[in-house]
């Protein structure tokens, strides 16, 4: 049973444009929530991540959105670029706890 | 800095075999987790280690198993394989786990199974 909710599991986003993830939650033990980025044949890497005590943070064209009340986060990639196609997590954890990852989404940018 | 090894990175099974999976975590760090990635699944916790010591665990059978070595290393091990197994096994190593912006993960870049 995946504790985080993913959507969308894929899209395709034109060079330049915005690229919208969004994750919910249940558990509201989770104290961490990160996103994370995968290339073909390479394990995960941390893209960016949130606590809850925060609604928003931005690092480069990566945006995370926080709602606590909603339970909901969302990944917003601005001025999408093809280097940026990859397939990216969602993830969750409370303090000293293990993960819960999203199923994934597979973001596609056209040129 | 090294980062996450993992080995082997590519393995065939049969059916009714088992498998042992071997994760080098990167130095200094204490805490190492496995996750089994399978494609609409996403990643699923199986386990996470530190100091030797099985601190979580997932909701897999007991065909999976774990352990973790004085120097931090660790291996996972999945007995009688079933078609199902078939999946990228994923080590992530941290240091130290929890706690303000330390709750990053590195991940290796898997073993990938493949059981006929």
């Amino acid at each position: 049973q995946q504790q985080v909710k993913q959507s969308p599991q894929s899209l395709i986003v034109q060079k330049g444009g915005i690229s919208i993830i969004n994750c919910a939650y249940e558990n509201t033990a989770f104290d961490y929530f990160p996103w994370y980025q995968q290339f073909p044949g390479k394990g995960p890497a941390l893209l960016i991540a949130i606590r809850p005590d925060v609604s928003e943070k931005k690092e480069g064209r990566f945006t995370i959105s926080f709602n606590k009340s909603a339970k909901q986060f969302s990944l917003h990639i601005m001025d999408s670029q093809p280097g940026d196609s990859a397939t990216y997590f969602c993830a969750a954890s409370p303090f000293w706890g293990k993960f819960q990852f999203g199923a994934g989404t597979q973001v596609v940018v056209t040129p | 800095k090294a980062g996450v090894t993992q080995t082997p990175r590519y393995l065939i099974k049969t059916r009714g075999q088992q498998v042992t999976l071997s994760c080098s975590p990167i130095s200094g760090h204490r805490s190492v987790s496995w996750y089994q990635q399978t494609p609409g699944q996403g990643l699923q916790f199986l386990f996470e280690y530190f100091s030797e010591t099985q601190r979580n665990k997932g909701n897999f059978p007991g065909r999976f198993s774990g352990r973790q070595f004085s120097n931090s290393r660790s291996e996972m091990n999945v007995s009688t394989l079933e078609l199902g197994d078939s999946a990228l096994y994923l080590c992530a190593s941290s240091f130290p786990v929890g706690g303000a912006d330390t709750g990053e993960l590195f991940f290796g870049e898997g073993s990938r199974l493949t059981v006929l």
